[in-house]
């Protein structure tokens, strides 16, 4: 069974600040995604990465996937209160490629 | 011009009925889902259809029924309900079945078993 770990689970900054989360496995993905879950709505693609090492950036968002397509990380430069939400990372790898295995949940509160 | 729906949005019922959940996607992809979320947020596939073809199947109870009549639609019956079967659950759709492939989620419906 593949597991996919975030941490931390919770995190509570002040606006301006950065933050890193961390969405760990033993396993290797095909493609790692983020998603960011808003309160009362499903899940919202952020980024797709497929190649080792590779790291794309959306703004003041930077994800990086690991060399070894076990583990991604999402980096937020200048955190603001509109990046409160869920984050969740989700792996695509052996098996069905479209089934996704999701991450344990990262909770980011952002306030003024 | 909502792309993915759910029906209902709520639902709250007693143990041991039954009850369906209704999914419909505009958006013209081939593959549907069924995800259960838990109180504790964690996400979990439950089935999917390609093409009306199950090709997803989770290690669900058979009291959880999934049907797609057409591709644009998928729809989740469960029987018996129980107390463990109160979460959210989210419908979601892709254009196919490819490795990295952007998921739709629907709205979610929260069911409440009492």
């Amino acid at each position: 069974t593949q597991l996919l770990e975030q941490s931390p689970q919770f995190l509570s900054i002040q606006e301006g600040e950065n933050l890193t989360v961390y969405c760990n496995s033993s396993s290797v993905f095909s493609s790692l995604q983020w998603y960011r879950q808003e309160p009362g709505e499903g899940p919202v693609l952020l980024v797709t990465v497929v190649t080792g090492g590779e790291v794309k950036k959306l703004k003041r968002l930077t994800f990086q996937f690991g060399d070894a397509r076990k583990d991604s990380s999402l980096h937020i430069t200048a955190a603001q209160p509109g990046d409160t939400g869920l984050y969740l990372c989700a792996g695509s790898g052996a098996g069905t490629a479209s089934k996704l295995t999701f991450g344990t949940g990262t909770r980011l509160q952002v306030t003024l | 011009d909502t792309a993915v729906s759910q029906t209902p949005k709520y639902l709250v019922t007693q143990m041991g009925n039954d009850k369906s959940i209704k999914c419909e996607q505009n958006l013209g992809h081939d593959t549907m889902y069924w995800y259960k979320q838990d109180s504790k947020k964690f996400l979990k596939i439950m089935f999917s259809y390609n093409n009306k073809e199950l090709i997803i199947n989770e290690t669900v109870p058979n009291r959880f029924s999934p049907k797609s009549p057409d591709k644009a639609h998928l729809n989740l019956h469960i029987n018996s309900l129980e107390l463990g079967d109160s979460a959210v659950y989210f419908c979601a759709s892709s254009p196919g079945t490819s490795w990295g492939e952007t998921q739709y989620f629907g709205p979610g419906t929260r069911l409440l078993v009492l």
